[in-house]
């Protein structure tokens, strides 16, 4: 079983659609980073918490350190949304990353 | 703007010869930085963490003759391939934290995809 886990895999919605990307942890972490990955490979630190609900334009993260699980909602979801979206906790004590597989988004038009 | 800017984004050479990828950070110093390693269709996998002035230290089974780590100054850190060979190509990414402390963002380079003919 991997460290970091992502649901779901894939996932496709129509534009407007309200979209929640699920990550569940089993190590103890210091941080949980959400980040999308463009087509062309580039990536993009979307998030950092540690604790609560972070919010930014049409994104929100959550966090539950005791249920040890995060979860990435995308409000009002646009095409320009499409990409891969990855979970990665920062174990305690250090600055390395544990990553999750991604979820591919796809929000058509 | 980009906080970490990573250089060259795309190469593609011939078997056997050594690629070097650089991983600058901008307007902040790192003296850790950290290289990782996507497969397609793959998680991104750590391959070695980069300190200033010291040894890279390599995450198991990333043979360290192979990917030479050299962070020479505190905004500098390079990934050398050498005798890159058809398996070694890949998407390779640096990554550094800004500040010091666990609770620090990290910032990523855009990546380097290294296709080896």
């Amino acid at each position: 079983k991997n460290e970091v886990e992502q649901s779901p895999q894939n996932l496709t919605a129509q534009e407007g659609e309200f979209i929640t990307i699920n990550c569940s942890y089993s190590v103890g972490i210091s941080a949980l980073h959400w980040l999308q990955q463009h087509p062309g490979g580039g990536i993009v630190s979307l998030f950092m918490l540690s604790s609560g609900k972070k919010k930014h334009g049409r994104l929100i993260a959550t966090i539950n350190i005791q249920e040890k699980h995060s979860s990435l909602h995308i409000t009002a979801s646009h095409p320009r949304d499409s990409a891969v979206y990855i979970c990665a906790v920062r174990s305690e004590g250090n600055y390395q990353l544990i990553w999750g597989a991604g979820t591919k988004l796809i929000i058509k038009p | 703007g980009a906080v970490v800017s990573q250089h060259p984004s795309w190469v593609i050479c011939k078997s056997g010869t050594s690629v070097k990828i650089e991983c600058r950070s901008l307007d902040f110093q790192a003296t850790t930085m950290f290289w990782y390693r996507q497969f397609p269709k793959q998680s991104l996998m750590l391959m070695a963490t980069s300190n200033e002035g010291s040894k890279a230290t390599y995450e198991q089974g990333v043979e360290k003759d192979k990917f030479l780590i050299n962070h020479a100054s505190l905004t500098l850190s390079t990934l050398t391939v050498t005798s890159a060979h058809p398996e070694d190509s890949s998407f390779y990414i640096c990554s550094a934290p800004i500040g010091q402390g666990v609770y620090q963002p990290q910032h990523f380079g855009d990546g380097t995809r290294l296709s080896i003919l």
